[in-house]
C-alpha cells in the first residue's frame, strides 16, 4: 500500500496544453509538498500546503497552481504548458513535530511537453 | 547559485569497502542537514540526517559527519553492499525551512557497488 502515491507516472503533452498531477497519501501528514527535478538534476520546492493553506510558494510562475481537495490530497495543475516545464515532479509529505526535514517522496511524475 | 554542491557526480566502490559521499554549502544559515537516497523511477527516501550543533552521527552502517568551520559534510557508508548503488542527495535548510520542508539539494552523487 503505496504511502505517497501520484498519477500519472509518465505524462507526454503538447505545448500550450493544460494537464494536471495527482497526488495522495495516506500517512496522515499535515502538510504536502511539490518538488520540481529539472534537467540539471536540482530538486527544487514549488509549494507546500498545511490544512488547506499554502505556506510556501516558491518563484513559481502562476501557470502552475496547487490545489487541495481534501488534507490527503494535493493536485498540481499547470497551464499552457511550455518546453521548460518538462521535468520530474515529486510530491512529498511530512507531518507536525516529525524529524525536521524528513519527507516522504511519491514516486514521480515525469512530464515531457513536445 | 547553488547553495548545496555534490561536486562527484559519480563514485565506484567495491563491496565491503568504505563510501564516501562528499557535500559542502556555502550558506551559513544551515542549520540541518539530511541525506536522502533515491532508486531509478522511485522517490527519494530519507536516509540520515544531523544538526549544527552535532559534528556526527551514526545510524547502522551509515555515518555523516559535519565539519562546520568548512561547510563540509560527508556520509560513510561501510561495509558497502551492492544494494546501496543508488544516486544519493545531500539536502540542507535553516532550521524553520526544515520544519516546513523547504530542503535546498545537491544535485546528487551516483554510487556504484560493485559485487
Amino acid at each position: 500500500d503505496t504511502a505517497v502515491s501520484q498519477t500519472p507516472k509518465y505524462l507526454v503533452t503538447q505545448m500550450g496544453n493544460d494537464k494536471s498531477i495527482k497526488c495522495e497519501q495516506n500517512l496522515g501528514h499535515d502538510t504536502m509538498y511539490w518538488y520540481k527535478q529539472d534537467s540539471k538534476k536540482f530538486l527544487k520546492i514549488m509549494f507546500s500546503y498545511n490544512n488547506k493553506e499554502l505556506i510556501i510558494n516558491e518563484t513559481v510562475p502562476n501557470r502552475f497552481s496547487p490545489k487541495s481537495p481534501d488534507k490527503a490530497h494535493l493536485n498540481l495543475h499547470i497551464n499552457s504548458l511550455e518546453l521548460g516545464d518538462s521535468a520530474v515532479y515529486f510530491c512529498a509529505t511530512n507531518r507536525a513535530g516529525g524529524p525536521s526535514g524528513e519527507l516522504f517522496f511519491g514516486e514521480g511524475s515525469r512530464l515531457t511537453v513536445l | 547559485d547553488q547553495q548545496v554542491k555534490q561536486n562527484s557526480p559519480s563514485l565506484s566502490v567495491q563491496e565491503g569497502r568504505i563510501s564516501i559521499l562528499n557535500c559542502d554549502y556555502t550558506n551559513s544559515m544551515f542549520d540541518y542537514f539530511l541525506w536522502y537516497k533515491k532508486y531509478p523511477a522511485e522517490g527519494p527516501t530519507f536516509l540520515i540526517s544531523i544538526s549544527s550543533i552535532k559534528d556526527k552521527n551514526e545510524d547502522g552502517r551509515f555515518t555523516v559527519f559535519l565539519n562546520k568551520s568548512a561547510k563540509h559534510l560527508s556520509l560513510h557508508i561501510v561495509p558497502s553492499q551492492p544494494g546501496d548503488s543508488a544516486v544519493y542527495f545531500c539536502a540542507a535548510s535553516d532550521g524553520d525551512g526544515g520544519s516546513q520542508g523547504n530542503l535546498i539539494f545537491g544535485k546528487g552523487t551516483k554510487l556504484s557497488v560493485k559485487p
